[in-house]
């Protein structure tokens, strides 16, 4: 079955610096693959997605490239910024329209 | 505005009680999707329904019910037979393109805590 497995956190950086959230897939056939970002108390919001090999997602000055040859779909942001500290998901869906979520990544940012 | 709302934000219920959550959409979504939450971990799958009058359970189905009577509506009961109901509570939905899998969106969430 489809799996996702990301980088455990917590994750605490300083305002400015790059952030990296490595995520890695298992899946039969050609998923989609999508970032979620939830922010506290709130539900998810979409924040980038690929879908197909070689594919960049981007938003908000975040980027993640669908890596076949490695299963791979890792986030990263340049210089992060205190409005960033959210919870970060990976997930990935098949043509059967679910998706199935990684544990998610706590990334705190301090000023 | 289009988007999906969830009530209520805070629910408390005693052991042994049933208790519905409502999730509603106005963005003419075919699909609705029902997750629990847990610290620490990834969203989980409930139950999902592609059409009106259709579901399908998800991963972790014992202990809930739903309906989809409308288009527009997804109520989910979390029955006592569930062993550990507290948790956060989302729902989703998505378009439903033949062949393709598409970004799912999601309201503000429940949080059920048992007494």
């Amino acid at each position: 079955g489809n799996s996702v497995t990301q980088m455990e956190g917590p994750v605490t950086l300083s305002e400015e610096a790059f952030l990296t959230i490595n995520c890695t897939y298992t899946a039969t056939g050609y998923p989609s693959l999508f970032w979620y970002v939830q922010y506290p108390g709130e539900g998810l919001q979409l924040l980038l997605k690929a879908t197909k090999a070689d594919d960049k997602g981007s938003n908000k000055g975040f980027e993640a490239t669908y890596r076949k040859e490695t299963t791979s779909f890792h986030l990263e942001k340049g210089s992060v910024q205190v409005s960033d500290s959210a919870v970060y998901f990976c997930a990935l869906s098949d043509n059967d329209y679910k998706l199935s979520f990684g544990a998610g990544t706590t990334v705190t940012v301090r000023a | 505005d289009g988007g999906i709302t969830q009530s209520p934000k805070y629910l408390f219920r005693k052991e042994g009680q049933n208790v519905t959550l409502s999730c509603e959409q106005n963005l003419n979504h075919d699909a609705m999707y029902w997750y629990r939450q847990d610290p620490g971990q990834g969203l989980r799958l409930i139950y999902y329904s592609q059409i009106v009058n259709d579901f399908q359970k998800g991963d972790i189905a014992e202990g809930y019910s739903v309906s989809r009577e409308k288009k527009e509506s997804f109520p989910l009961t979390v029955t006592s037979a569930q062993k550990n109901p507290t948790a956060f509570y989302l729902c989703a939905s998505s378009i439903k393109s033949a062949g393709k899998a598409n970004e799912q969106f999601f309201g503000p969430g429940t949080r059920l805590t048992v007494l």
